[in-house]
């Protein structure tokens, strides 16, 4: 069974960082591109960022580039969100997101998702 | 950027109807590079189509998907009780980023 579980969410004051993780089970990562998507309380989904299976191909929302690095360690079966110059708007479940292949194409499955609150 | 823009925002059924949602994007979507997915309360997404029209493992067949370009629909020919969700419809094309819309609300009427 394929298990994406998300930690390193938190309270964080404006300005500040913070490094999220989304842990893989059940599947070899480097076999597949992956996702980060997030959603501010009550609004709908925003994707943040993607890297295929080697790390050969990043992108970013507008919002978040420049401020946001993904990366992945695939000895580790780990994927990783550093988020800098955190800002109150970065407020949201963070969810990652494995895609089908690996490039990033669609997301065929999700983690639980971890919380990142900013405010002073 | 490609925007999609979902109507309805709402969309009031009973069970046992049948639900139509638009999602249309600002440039063509390359390569039909377009999904579906279905979040409930308190749930995470799941994807249904992708592709613009092939549903994911474990899909109904009640769920089906057309489109190209810059217009795409989701139908689910006979609303299910389960079926009242939030859908989003994210492209994924050739180059990020890979936005989504803003979603269509399917109530019980």
């Amino acid at each position: 069974e394929v298990q994406l579980v998300e930690s390193g969410g938190g309270l964080v004051q404006p300005g500040r960082s913070l490094r999220l993780s989304c842990a893989a089970s059940g599947i070899t990562l480097d076999d597949y591109g992956m996702h980060w998507v997030r959603q501010a309380p009550g609004k709908g989904l925003e994707w943040v960022s993607g890297i295929s299976w080697n790390s050969g191909r990043i992108g970013y929302a507008d919002s978040v580039k420049g401020r946001f690095t993904i990366s992945r360690d695939n000895a580790k079966n780990s994927l990783y969100l550093q988020m800098n110059s955190l800002r109150a708007e970065d407020t949201a479940l963070y969810y990652c997101g494995k895609g089908p292949g690996p490039s990033t194409g669609p997301i065929d499955y999700w983690g639980q998702g971890t919380l990142v609150t900013v405010s002073s | 950027e490609i925007v999609l823009t979902q109507s309805p925002g709402t969309l009031s059924l009973s069970p046992g109807e049948r639900a139509t949602l638009s999602c249309r994007a600002s440039q063509s979507v390359s390569s039909s590079y377009l999904a579906w997915y279905q979040q409930k309360p308190g749930q995470a997404p799941r994807v249904l189509i992708y592709g613009a029209s092939r549903r994911a493992t474990g899909i109904p067949d009640r769920f089906s998907a057309s489109g190209s370009g810059t217009d795409f629909t989701l139908t689910i020919s006979r609303l299910e009780p389960e079926d009242f969700a939030v859908y989003y419809c994210q492209q994924y094309g050739s180059s990020p980023p890979y936005t989504f819309g803003q979603g269509t609300k399917l109530e019980i009427k």
